[in-house]
């Protein structure tokens, strides 16, 4: 089936730095991915989505220079957390959409990220 | 405004027997709708959709249910199993002409199945 890679699954920065997620379709093209965001014991949250070759479109509230999305090619988007704080402390997920069962969603194994 | 909402954040079930998790939804543009697995720290697993247009999904031991004028769906696991403890995501969304096809998630459910 069509598998989502996410990486890194696991990462702790420094207040201030900047940390840049991966999201890889592996088996099939992706026009749109879809970045969420999930705080403990809540839903994901839809933060922005990300089509190939122009720009994302952000949800409302999303700040988008501060989370820069780039999906410079139909297997790749990338999710930039710039200036980090401890609020931005969360489990990120990507997801791609491609036919088939499940309205053809597929998720990444998620990121945990912690700013100290 | 929540337009997917689980109101059960947690439910506990003996083996063998049937779980329900429930979900309700306000937005009567919501056509399509999802239920997603989760683990700790990984993504979530698709497992079974409905449409709209049916009221009732069948796929093994995994039943969704849809109730359109009540704006409810539930997920009937029968028998439930250890290995279904999980925290189950009711998910909705509409694919209309203008969608981009995301996904509005419920808080979720987490399902503990004892032995």
């Amino acid at each position: 089936g069509a598998v989502v890679s996410q990486h890194p699954s696991r990462v702790i920065c420094k207040s201030g730095t900047s940390v840049k997620i991966e999201c890889r379709s592996l088996d099939f093209q992706a026009t749109t991915m879809f970045w969420y965001r999930q705080f403990p014991k809540q839903s994901l949250m839809l933060m922005a989505t990300s089509n190939e070759g122009s720009k994302a479109t952000y949800e409302q509230g999303v700040e988008k220079d501060k989370f820069l999305i780039n999906h410079a090619s139909l297997t790749l988007s990338t999710l930039t957390v710039t200036s980090a704080h401890p609020e931005d402390s969360s489990f990120y997920i990507c997801s791609a959409i491609r036919g088939g069962n499940g309205y053809g969603y597929t998720f990444g194994s998620g990121t945990r990220l912690t700013v100290v | 405004d929540q337009q997917v909402k689980q109101n059960s954040p947690s439910l506990s079930v003996q083996e063998g027997r049937i779980s329900i998790l429930n979900c309700d939804y306000t937005n009567s543009m919501f056509d399509y709708f999802l239920w997603y697995k989760k683990y700790p720290a990984e993504g979530p697993t698709f497992l079974i959709s409905i449409s709209s247009i049916k009221d009732k999904n069948e796929d093994g031991r995994f039943t969704v249910f849809l109730n359109k004028s009540a704006k409810h769906l539930s997920l009937h696991i029968v028998p439930s199993q250890p290995g279904d403890s999980a925290v189950y995501f009711c998910a909705a969304s509409w694919t209309g002409r203008g969608s981009q096809g995301n996904l509005i998630f419920g808080k979720g459910t987490k399902l503990s199945v004892k032995p």
